[in-house]
C-alpha cells in the first residue's frame, strides 16, 4: 500500500503564508498532486509536480523532493476563500488516475 | 459546475434496497472512475474504467456494481448495503494520454447514508 501523511488541521490568517506538508511511501512514483476541497463541493486540481522543484501558479506553489519522498504546497496571501480541505495523491506507474490520497489538511482562515 | 455531473446529490436507502448512481461528463474524456469518501479516511479508488472497458476493480464487495454504457455516463449500481458503504461517491473523468491522464475533474459527489 500506500503511506501518504499530512497534517490533519492548520489555522492561519488572512494575508499570511501557509505550508502545507506531505510525505508518501511508494513504489513506482509517478507524480503528486494536489487537490482542493471546500465542503460540500468537488475536489480540484490545483498542482502536479513528476520532477524535483518548485512549481509555481499564482498565490499556490507545490515543491517534490522525490528522493525524500516531500512535498509540500504553499499558499502565499492567504483569503477566507481558501478555507478548505487539501488533499495531496501520489500516482504510481501508471498513464491512468489511479490515484492514492492522502486523508487532507483542513485549512481554517481566520480575518 | 465542473463537467462532471452527479445525480442524485444525496440518497438514503434501506439495507434491502436497490439504488443507482449517476455520473455523466461532458468533457469528451475518454477514462471514468468510482472514488468513496468516507468520513476521516482517505478518498478510496473503486473502479477504473478505460474507453469503456473496466481496467480495474480495487477488491470492492460485489454489492456495488459499476457499469459504463458509453465514455459519457458511468453508473454504480447498489444492493444490499450495510450502514458502513454510508459515504460520499465521487465520480471522476481523465483524458487519456501521458501529460493529461491523470489529471481527474470529479464530479461533487453523492452523498449516500445507508440505514
Amino acid at each position: 500500500g500506500q503511506n501518504i501523511d499530512q497534517p490533519t488541521e492548520m489555522t492561519a490568517t488572512e494575508g499570511a503564508i501557509v505550508q502545507i506538508n506531505c510525505t508518501y511511501q511508494t513504489s513506482g512514483f509517478n507524480g503528486l498532486f494536489w487537490y482542493q476541497q471546500h465542503a460540500g463541493e468537488a475536489p480540484t486540481f490545483l498542482s502536479y509536480n513528476v520532477l524535483d522543484g518548485l512549481e509555481e501558479k499564482g498565490r499556490f506553489s507545490s515543491f517534490l523532493s522525490r528522493s525524500k519522498g516531500y512535498s509540500y504546497l504553499l499558499l502565499k496571501e492567504l483569503q477566507m476563500k481558501d478555507s478548505a480541505s487539501y488533499l495531496c495523491a501520489v500516482s504510481r506507474g501508471s498513464t491512468l488516475g489511479r490515484l492514492y490520497f492522502g486523508r487532507g489538511t483542513q485549512l481554517t482562515v481566520w480575518p | 459546475e465542473t463537467g462532471v455531473t452527479q445525480t442524485p446529490r444525496h440518497l438514503v436507502m434501506g439495507m434491502t434496497n436497490k439504488k443507482s448512481l449517476k455520473c455523466e461528463q461532458h468533457l469528451g474524456h475518454n477514462a471514468m472512475y468510482w472514488y468513496k469518501q468516507s468520513a476521516k479516511k482517505p478518498l478510496e479508488l473503486m473502479f477504473v474504467y478505460s474507453l469503456e472497458e473496466r481496467v480495474e476493480n480495487n477488491s470492492v464487495p460485489s454489492r456495488f456494481s459499476p457499469e459504463c454504457p458509453n465514455s459519457s455516463h458511468l453508473f454504480l449500481h447498489l444492493h444490499t448495503l450495510q450502514p458502513e458503504d454510508s459515504a460520499l461517491y465521487l465520480c471522476a473523468s481523465s483524458q487519456g494520454g501521458a501529460q493529461g491522464a491523470n489529471v481527474l475533474t470529479f464530479g461533487a459527489g453523492s452523498r449516500l447514508t445507508v440505514l
